[in-house]
């Protein structure tokens, strides 16, 4: 079954560094989302992305957070100058159409622990 | 921000209980409601997608409910067995494509 892939499965950075986290979405899924998970807490949707721009992004997704799908495969998150409260459980997730029926498939994330 | 809360937090409940938890959201620019089962070290998978007020869904022992007049969904799993334990979402998805999750429900079914 066509799963999305997410690398690294955990990183651990020092604050002020600068972290990249890679997704390989399902290849005929046109959707992508990047959410987040600070441990104890809701998943938190950061940036939705369709035909190679952002098409949503919440009040989380400020400018430290950029994304992009540089060679039709890769979705990137990059964060630019990670924080303390930026340790949390990073999900990619793609979805076929943006029908609000057709159900998300995630990546099983990417652990970020700030220092 | 949309509020969806759900309850309870967490249960535990013996193999063999049948059991059930809610989902609640606001009613007004409702599109469609999602639930994912999420096990501890994978990825949220999808069991049901919801969107008509009165829509019931079922796959094998778990079934789901939707009433988005009054804005809750109920989970339902008939007879626990201990590899239904895991964490279970509910999202709601409103403005078409954005999708507002609950904290989850976590299921400990013991043996």
């Amino acid at each position: 079954e066509p799963e999305v892939t997410q690398t690294p499965s955990h990183q651990v950075t020092q604050m002020g560094q600068e972290v990249i986290l890679r997704c390989v979405p399902i290849s005929n899924h046109l959707y992508f989302y990047w959410y987040r998970q600070i441990l104890g807490q809701k998943v938190e949707f950061l940036v939705s992305f369709y035909n190679n721009e952002i098409s949503e992004k919440s009040e989380i997704f400020d400018d430290q957070f950029s994304v992009e799908r540089p060679d039709g495969s890769n979705f990137t998150l990059k964060i630019r100058s990670t924080k303390l409260e930026d340790s949390a459980m990073y999900f990619c997730a793609s979805r076929e159409t943006g029908i609000g029926a057709n159900v998300l498939t995630f990546g099983a994330g990417s652990r970020l622990t700030v220092l | 921000i949309l509020n969806v809360e759900q309850s309870p937090q967490s249960l535990h409940v013996q193999e063999g209980d049948s059991t059930n938890f809610t989902c609640s959201f606001p009613s007004s620019n409702f599109y469609a409601l999602h639930w994912y089962r999420w096990e501890t070290a994978k990825s949220p998978e999808a069991l049901f997608v919801m969107t008509l007020n009165g829509d019931e869904k079922k796959k094998g022992r778990i079934s789901a409910t939707l009433n988005t007049k009054e804005g809750y969904s109920y989970l339902y799993i008939k007879g626990s067995q201990p590899e239904d334990s895991a964490t279970y979402l509910c999202a709601v998805v409103r403005n078409f494509n954005k999708f507002y999750f609950g904290s989850g429900t976590k299921l400990n079914v013991k043996p």
